[in-house]
């Protein structure tokens, strides 16, 4: 059974870079997409972006000037940068498994608990 | 404010049977398929319907999906205390070439 934990900094300063790590056991980064998606209080939840376990990736267009979404040399775990980090960005941060075909996510499953990120002085 | 539109709260008694609306348009619901996720707060989001009305395996039967033309439905029946929790549809979007959220409606078994 895949489970996913998100992992980081909780507290980032404004115009920093905002970096988490998602860790999947019970599974890999070799098959399926991988997903970053935030909920914060005023807009619900967020697609971010999401790669895949060939190298695609896709952005939501409002962050793209401002995501990187990669996976590293271990194939259980994939990270989140989000640079120039503004208050609006304080969010609730989950990772999560993609499905994807005709290039359309599906679905996503299953989530990580998701972990607060506060972007304060 | 989300893309796709759901009401603020719903609620019903143990037993009964209580739907979740979810309205959209022609680039996301009205040509994509609907997923519903289960939120409860503090714990990772489920996947209770994928592909407008299927369940994944663990998903009680009681948890049903409907889609027609622009809007979807979430319904639960024999409604459990458990089932309080928040719920949101979600749909690939055409335009925006992105998945998109509705804003959640939180569920309170009374």
């Amino acid at each position: 059974q895949v489970q996913l934990q998100e992992s980081g900094p909780g507290l980032v300063k404004p115009s920093e870079t905002l970096s988490l790590t998602c860790t999947v056991s019970g599974g890999s980064t070799n098959t399926y997409c991988w997903s970053w998606i935030r909920q914060t209080p005023g807009k619900g939840l967020e697609f971010i972006g999401y790669i895949c376990h060939n190298g695609d990736t896709n952005y939501n267009s409002s962050l793209r000037s401002r995501v990187t979404i990669s996976t590293g040399t271990s194939k259980n775990h994939f990270s989140l940068k989000l640079s120039s980090v503004i208050a609006a960005d304080t969010a609730v941060y989950y990772c999560a498994r993609a499905s994807r075909s005709y290039d359309m996510i599906d679905w996503f499953d299953p989530w990580g608990q998701g972990t607060l990120v506060t972007v304060s002085s | 404010q989300s893309v796709l539109t759901q009401p603020p709260s719903a609620s019903g008694t143990p037993g009964q049977r209580v739907t979740i609306s979810c309205s959209g348009g022609s680039s996301n619901i009205g040509s994509q398929n609907v997923c519903w996720y289960q939120h409860l707060p503090g714990t990772a989001p489920r996947l209770l319907i994928y592909a407008n009305y299927q369940r994944p395996s663990g998903v009680p039967d009681r948890f049903s999906g409907s889609k027609s033309g622009t809007s979807a439905s979430l319904a639960i029946s024999g409604l459990r205390s458990e089932d309080e929790a928040d719920y949101y549809c979600a749909a690939w979007d055409d335009s925006l070439s992105s998945p998109v959220f509705g804003g959640g409606t939180k569920l309170t078994v009374l």
